[in-house]
C-alpha cells in the first residue's frame, strides 16, 4: 500500500523558533510537492522537488528531498505568526503505474505559531 | 486571472438527492482532477482526466461520476448522495504533458453537507 506519512500532525511553535516537518513515503518517487492551506481556503503550492538532493527555499521555509531515504523535510526558520497554516506534502505515483500527475497526499501538519 | 473556478461554494443535500459540482479552468491545462478532503485527512483523488476525452478512477471513486465536457470543464456528479459523502471537494488542474514539473492548481473548494 502506498503511504505518505507526515509528522508531526500538530505543531505549536513560538515565534522566532526553528522546526522541521517530516514527510516519509513508501513508494519510489522523485517527485514531491509541498502545499500550504489556510483555514477554509484552497491549497497553495509552495515547492516542487524533482530530484534527489533537491533543495528549495522561499523566505523562512526550506524544503529538501532525499529519494533514497524516501524522505522530504520542510524546515521553518525563525517562525512568524503568518506561517500558521496546514502544510501538506504530496508524492507523484507515476512510477507505480499511476497516471502522470496522480498525487498521494499526507494528512497534513497543522502549524500554529504563537507570539 | 481566475485560475480554477468551482461552483457552488456551499451546498446542503438530503440523502438520496443528486447534484453536479462544476469546475472550469482558464489556464489551457490538459489534466484535471477531483479530490475530497475530510477532517484530519489529506486530499484523496476521486477521479481525474489526463486529457480531454479521457477520465479515470482515482483512489475513492465509488458513488461518483465525472464528465470532461471540454478542455476547460470537468464536472463531478453524485447520483444518490449519502452522508459519507459529506466533505470538501476540490478541483485541480495541471498542464499535463509536463505536469510533473509544475504543481497542480486548486480551486477554492465546494463544501458539501448531506443530511
Amino acid at each position: 500500500e502506498l503511504k505518505v506519512e507526515q509528522n508531526p500532525l500538530f505543531l505549536s511553535m513560538q515565534e522566532g523558533k526553528n522546526y522541521t516537518i517530516y514527510c516519509n513515503y513508501s513508494t519510489t518517487s522523485d517527485r514531491l510537492y509541498w502545499y500550504r492551506q489556510d483555514p477554509g481556503k484552497s491549497l497553495e503550492s509552495l515547492f516542487v522537488l524533482l530530484s534527489n538532493g533537491a533543495v528549495k527555499q522561499e523566505g523562512r521555509l526550506m524544503a529538501s528531498l532525499d529519494t533514497k531515504a524516501r524522505l522530504s523535510t520542510l524546515h521553518i526558520t525563525a517562525a512568524v505568526h503568518d506561517l500558521s497554516a496546514t502544510y501538506f506534502c504530496a508524492v507523484d505515483i507515476k512510477n507505480y503505474g499511476g497516471s502522470q500527475g496522480n498525487l498521494i497526499f499526507g494528512k497534513g501538519t497543522k502549524l500554529s505559531v504563537k507570539p | 486571472n481566475a485560475g480554477v473556478t468551482q461552483t457552488p461554494k456551499f451546498q446542503v443535500l438530503k440523502t438520496g438527492q443528486s447534484m453536479t459540482l462544476q469546475c472550469a479552468q482558464d489556464m489551457n491545462h490538459n489534466s484535471m482532477y477531483w479530490y475530497r478532503q475530510d477532517p484530519g485527512m489529506g486530499l484523496r483523488l476521486i477521479y481525474y482526466s489526463a486529457s480531454e476525452g479521457t477520465t479515470d478512477k482515482g483512489e475513492v471513486p465509488n458513488g461518483y461520476n465525472v464528465s470532461r465536457l471540454n478542455k476547460r470543464e470537468f464536472s463531478l456528479r453524485l447520483e444518490s448522495a449519502a452522508p459519507s459523502q459529506t466533505s470538501v471537494y476540490f478541483c485541480a488542474s495541471s498542464e499535463g504533458r509536463t505536469t510533473w514539473q509544475q504543481p497542480q492548481h486548486f480551486g477554492d473548494g465546494t463544501r458539501l453537507s448531506i443530511l
